[in-house]
């Protein structure tokens, strides 16, 4: 599975768009753009995924540039509750039974 | 849907102890996985089932480490003569096979400490 590079920490206010990247730059062709979070003391929760057009959910956007190499999540409207860390993973679905490699994510501090 | 849960949430034990925790996944959930948590790290794979068998190991799971789940359900994960390097958090999660992407579904973990 390709390797993702992540910010170690970001900050946001809250009510702003919390955007977080991730770099992807070895990214083949069948693998997909997860994203996952944790907040602090739960497991991780799944957030969103694409391949290489843009995505949206109740949750995120996720926004996947043309070559793929890189990514950016979107929080348009980001609270007190999405402090956590944020993880991007990259995964080929076609061992898609196997383990999410987590890295160590961005801690993301949305403050008031 | 109750999620993942997983018992006990806590557990502390002296070194040389050995310990049992036990993870029951979304009912209807085929696949269950495993994963170790350390402090400022990101959770690590240890081992994977697709119902009853177990598919997958990680190197990390050493020989003192066992996993098991009989009928398909829930799984149990065995630490034989901890260490202190075993204290960490322990991560359940299940997925099921015909769902769309790959979402695991996490519980909310075992924090083990090994005094």
């Amino acid at each position: 599975d390709a390797k993702t590079t992540q910010p170690p920490s970001m900050d946001c206010a809250e009510g702003r768009a919390a955007n977080l990247p991730c770099n992807h730059s070895t990214i083949s062709g069948n693998e997909y753009v997860y994203w996952y979070r944790q907040i602090h003391s739960q497991g991780p929760q799944y957030i969103i995924h694409g391949l290489k057009n843009n995505e949206t959910n109740e949750m995120a956007s996720l926004i996947i540039t043309e070559d793929r190499k890189s990514s950016t999540l979107i929080l348009p409207h980001a609270t007190l509750r999405d402090t956590a860390v944020y993880y991007c993973i990259v995964r080929s679905d076609s061992n898609s039974g196997y383990a999410l490699n987590f890295g160590k994510g961005t801690s993301l501090l949305v403050t008031p | 849907d109750t999620g993942v849960s997983q018992d006990p949430r806590h557990k502390i034990t002296k070194r040389g102890q050995n310990v049992t925790f036990r993870c029951d996944p979304i009912s209807e959930h085929n696949r269950l996985y495993w994963y170790r948590q350390t402090l400022g790290q990101g959770p690590e794979f240890l081992t994977y089932f697709q119902n009853e068998a177990q598919l997958e190991k990680s190197r990390l799971l050493s020989d003192r480490f066992s996993a098991e789940r009989p009928k398909g359900s829930f799984s149990t994960l065995e630490i034989q003569r901890t260490e202190q390097g075993d204290s960490a958090m322990y991560l359940c999660a299940s997925s099921f096979t015909g769902g769309i992407g790959y979402e695991q579904y996490f519980g909310p973990g075992t924090r083990l400490t090994v005094t």
